[in-house]
């Protein structure tokens, strides 16, 4: 249990566009997701945190309008790159929470690797 | 404000030797849990250990043991008897849920090479 998938896997886009990176958890409600970033050799950086049905709210320094989250549903979360420059390329992980006997743990997806050209 | 912190950048053990990672944590919230992650070339997080700040018990799964002392503020892991398939970057984090909302802070990770 508490399995979460990340989709695509790793992505290749041209420099301007956007891509859309989904965040599901497979057998269980996620009350909560979370979104980190982590370029290479270095840890994860919480970028923002999403409950459903509100919006999400971003770490210091992270542009909101540059990196669109929705939390639409208890399974489901996108963050959307916009007008992505070759700077956004990263490794993008989420995770969620809020499984009632895995108190105060997350649950990570596999993670997305952008490459934007 | 809540820190992990840990100091090796980089170890580089010979296959069958032990090695143990070092993380230090710090927080005000007396509640928390603390976790170490394994993570292998191809990114993925992998689970390790949870442990909760009331429950200071040493933990052994196998090759694998936890030392969890409150008193220092430490959650040092060491690996027995390493084997290659060890090499990975592993992460300590620090989780705590106050407010309303569930904050984890991940340290800078490990780097552990181990040689055959």
């Amino acid at each position: 249990g508490a399995v979460v998938s990340q989709h695509p896997s790793w992505v290749i886009c041209k420099s301007g566009t956007s891509v859309k990176i989904e965040c599901r958890s497979l057998d269980f409600q996620a009350t909560t997701m979370f979104w980190y970033r982590q370029f290479p050799k270095q840890s994860l950086m919480l970028m923002a945190t999403s409950n459903e049905g509100s919006k999400a709210t971003y770490e210091q320094g992270v542009e909101k309008d540059k990196f669109l989250i929705n939390h639409a549903s208890l399974t489901l979360s996108t963050l959307t790159v916009t007008s992505a420059h070759p700077e956004d390329s990263s490794f993008y992980i989420c995770s969620a929470g809020g499984l009632a006997e895995k108190y105060n743990e997350q649950f990570f997806g596999p993670g997305t690797r952008l490459t934007v050209l | 404000a809540q820190k992990v912190t840990q100091a090796q950048t980089e170890i580089s053990v010979v296959e069958k030797e032990d090695v143990t990672l070092d993380c230090v944590y710090e927080t005000r919230d007396t509640t928390y849990y603390l976790f170490w992650y394994k993570q292998p070339p191809s990114g993925e997080l992998v689970f390790l250990i949870r442990r909760n700040s009331f429950d200071e018990q040493n933990e052994i799964s196998g090759r694998y043991s936890w030392n969890f002392q409150k008193s220092t503020s430490s959650f040092n892991f060491t690996i027995t008897a390493s084997q290659v398939v060890d090499s990975a970057v592993y992460f300590c984090a620090l989780s705590t849920f106050s407010g309303g909302y569930q904050k984890v802070t991940f340290g800078t990770g490990t780097k552990l090479q181990v040689i055959p």
